[in-house]
């Protein structure tokens, strides 16, 4: 079935390190990209999106490209800060049939991202 | 406004129990979700609530019943739930429930079941 693998974590990285976050999805049919960040004890927050090939999300410094030749919406920032401390979840979502709506959000297992000063 | 508020924030039962988590949006969404998400794990859903249709991932247990009183309100019923139930329960709010459309998530309720 359709699926996401998402970059093991935890991540721990000096501030203003450079930050990449590997996500690849599977290509059954034409699925939007999400990244979600969760801070700790909160609900998800939409970080970025994209919605067709080539597109790029982008919020907070945050960038993601939707790769349709590599199926991947890798997540990238140049500078990490202290606040960026989070769990990040890729989320691909998928048109799923009659079975269960008719669409779904699936989330990758999360990376949790660590920033020490 | 982009807000999803749920109610209440923490929530402790016993497996005897009868209770409600509630879920309200303003924002004229017509999809609303309810989503289970255990420690360290990414959230699982759970229920689409979608012009007025329900849809249930069948692998959800009967002990969890939605109902949807009106377009900006979601409830989940609970009852003779079990320990492995404790988690945090997350409710989403998207204007159409379709793929290219984004949810907004509440701040959830942490479940603990005795």
């Amino acid at each position: 079935g359709d699926s996401v693998t998402q970059m093991e974590g935890p991540v721990t990285l000096s501030e203003e390190a450079c930050l990449t976050i590997n996500c690849t999805y599977t290509a059954t049919g034409y699925p939007s990209l999400f990244w979600y960040v969760q801070y700790p004890g909160e609900g998800l927050q939409l970080l970025l999106k994209a919605t067709k090939a080539d597109d790029k999300g982008s919020n907070k410094g945050f960038e993601a490209t939707y790769r349709k030749e590599t199926t991947s919406f890798h997540l990238e920032k140049g500078s990490v800060q202290v606040s960026d401390s989070a769990v990040y979840f890729c989320a691909p979502h998928y048109s799923l049939g009659s079975n269960f709506g008719n669409e779904k959000l699936t989330f990758g297992t999360g990376t949790r991202l660590t920033i020490i000063p | 406004d982009t807000e999803v508020t749920q109610t209440p924030k923490h929530l402790v039962m016993g497996m005897t129990n009868k209770k409600s988590l509630k879920c309200e949006q303003h924002m004229g969404h017509r999809a609303m979700y309810w989503y289970k998400q255990k420690a360290k794990k990414p959230p699982e859903l759970m229920f689409v609530y979608s012009y007025e249709k329900l849809s249930i991932n069948e692998s959800v247990p009967s002990r969890f019943s939605p109902e949807c009183p009106n377009s900006s309100l979601l409830n989940l019923h609970l009852h003779a739930l079990q320990p492995e139930d404790s988690a945090l329960y997350l409710c989403a709010s998207s204007q159409d429930p379709v793929s290219t459309d984004t949810q907004y998530f509440g701040p959830g309720t942490r479940l603990t079941v005795l």
